[in-house]
């Protein structure tokens, strides 16, 4: 049981440079989030699933795209990079109607120079 | 729109003494919950609060909710250096979006 996975751990781009993060979850859950955290500072929605053909922008989700692929997998997409979204980015999944607690991968750092 | 305020910012412990972390939202929420961040590492769920009165424990961390003050309480007891870490609340709105406090960081000291 491996909780929620993210891929990669590191990644360095420039600016203009697109790529994809990816999450996957093997605990059957519906709901899936992406969240970045800055420097200092909490985390903040960019982008949620509540379930699998469905998603949601949260606070943040200028510059980002989302795809729920099927129920384990939550992709996070960057199609132009700027430095500004250097930041720490977090996938979590959430068991809904018993305890509702959030479980988070490992996060991936992004640096965009 | 919500919005999630704690204090303090930073928190400096002495052993053995006790202290609290105040968390505020602004509007009605579904649920509360705390989290701990070791530096580098990812968010360790610890407690969610599911109703008004609420009050979970686990060892020397102890959270309340008081949903018509709209308050969260994060309280420990008997400081210990392995509680070192940030600690984050966040309120959950309609529509199952959380939003985070800007966290508490715990400096524990012999």
């Amino acid at each position: 049981n491996a909780g929620v996975t993210q891929t990669p751990k590191f990644q360095v781009l420039k600016t203009g440079q697109s790529m994809t993060l990816q999450c996957a979850q093997d605990m059957n859950h519906n709901s899936m989030y992406w969240y970045r955290q800055d420097p200092g500072m909490g985390l903040r929605l960019i982008y949620y699933s509540a379930s699998e053909g469905t998603t949601d922008k949260g606070e943040v989700p200028n510059g980002y795209n989302v795809s729920r692929l099927n129920k384990r997998e939550f992709s996070l997409r960057l199609e132009s990079a700027a430095p500004s979204q250097t930041s720490v980015y977090f996938c979590a999944s959430r068991e809904e109607g018993f305890s509702y607690e959030q479980y988070f991968g490992p996060g991936t750092r992004l640096t965009v120079t | 729109e919500l919005k999630v305020e704690q204090n303090p910012l930073f928190l400096s412990m002495q052993e053995g003494k006790n202290y609290t972390i105040y968390c505020n939202y602004s509007t009605t929420s579904d649920r509360l919950y705390w989290y701990r961040q070791d530096p580098g590492k990812s968010l360790e769920s610890l407690f969610v609060l599911l109703s008004n009165g609420a009050v979970k424990q686990e060892g020397r961390l102890m959270a309340s909710l008081d949903t018509k003050a709209r308050l969260s309480t994060l309280h420990i007891t008997a400081a210990v250096h392995d509680l070192s870490a940030t600690y984050f609340c966040a309120a959950e709105a309609a529509g199952n979006k959380l939003t985070f406090g800007g966290g508490t960081r715990v400096l524990v000291k012999p």
